[in-house]
């Protein structure tokens, strides 16, 4: 199947500073990219929908200044976590389909986490 | 609003016993619904979709709108379906929304 990678990982970092995550589709093109951010022991929660090519799509209480969503080409889409704060830790999820909106299946990424101290 | 409820945090069953996952949705429209889980270490991955009509790997949900559920099943349950399972349903806003997930842990 096709292949969506997230990089970092996971990453640390000092309140107050911002975090870019990237999410790539490394064997197809992504027209439609999502962000999700999963609590501990909670289900995943849609952040935001991005088509390349146009600004992103934030779901309602997503703060789009604060979580900076760029999908500049049809393989990347970056989340940036501006000014980040503790309660801004979290596990954030990136899924990728090769059709526009959510009509094809979803390809999803390792998921990256974020700790703010 | 759509919403996906998976009552069951916590499925444990015997390697060899009948499984069915709960999922129950709210919709208004026609939604499509879906099956995903996720192996230990691993990433999400689609297992099954109501449209495809199909088994994987010996699992089988049928959609009943009268009941609105999408129940995924397994007849003998086998140690490598140990995972977490959610359930999602996109509608035609195009969303997909998941439900809390159910961690199925199959024992000898």
């Amino acid at each position: 199947g096709a292949v969506v990678s997230q990089h970092p990982s996971w990453v640390i970092c000092k309140s107050g500073t911002s975090v870019k995550i990237e999410c790539r589709s490394l064997d197809f093109q992504a027209t439609t990219m999502f962000w999700y951010r999963q609590f501990p022991k909670q289900s995943l929660m849609l952040m935001a929908t991005s088509n390349e090519g146009s600004k992103a799509t934030y779901e309602q209480g997503v703060e789009k200044d604060k979580f900076l969503i760029n999908h500049a080409s049809l393989t990347l889409s970056t989340l940036t976590v501006t000014s980040a704060h503790p309660e801004d830790s979290s596990f954030y999820i990136c899924s990728a389909t090769a059709s526009r909106g959510n009509t094809g299946e979803l390809f999803f990424g390792e998921g990256s986490r974020l700790t703010v101290l | 609003a759509q919403r996906v409820t998976q009552p069951e945090k916590l499925l444990s069953v015997f390697k060899g016993a009948p499984v069915e996952l709960k999922c129950n949705y709210s919709y208004s429209g026609s939604p499509e619904l879906f099956w995903y889980v996720q192996y230990s270490r691993q990433r999400l991955q689609l297992l099954l979709r109501h449209i495809s009509r199909e088994s994987i790997k010996g699992f089988t949900a049928d959609l009943n709108k009268g009941e609105t559920s999408f129940h995924l099943k397994k007849p003998f349950a086998q140690e490598e379906d140990s995972a977490m399972y959610y359930c999602a349903l996109t509608g035609t806003a195009s969303k997909l929304t998941f439900g809390t997930g159910t961690r199925l842990q199959v024992t000898l």
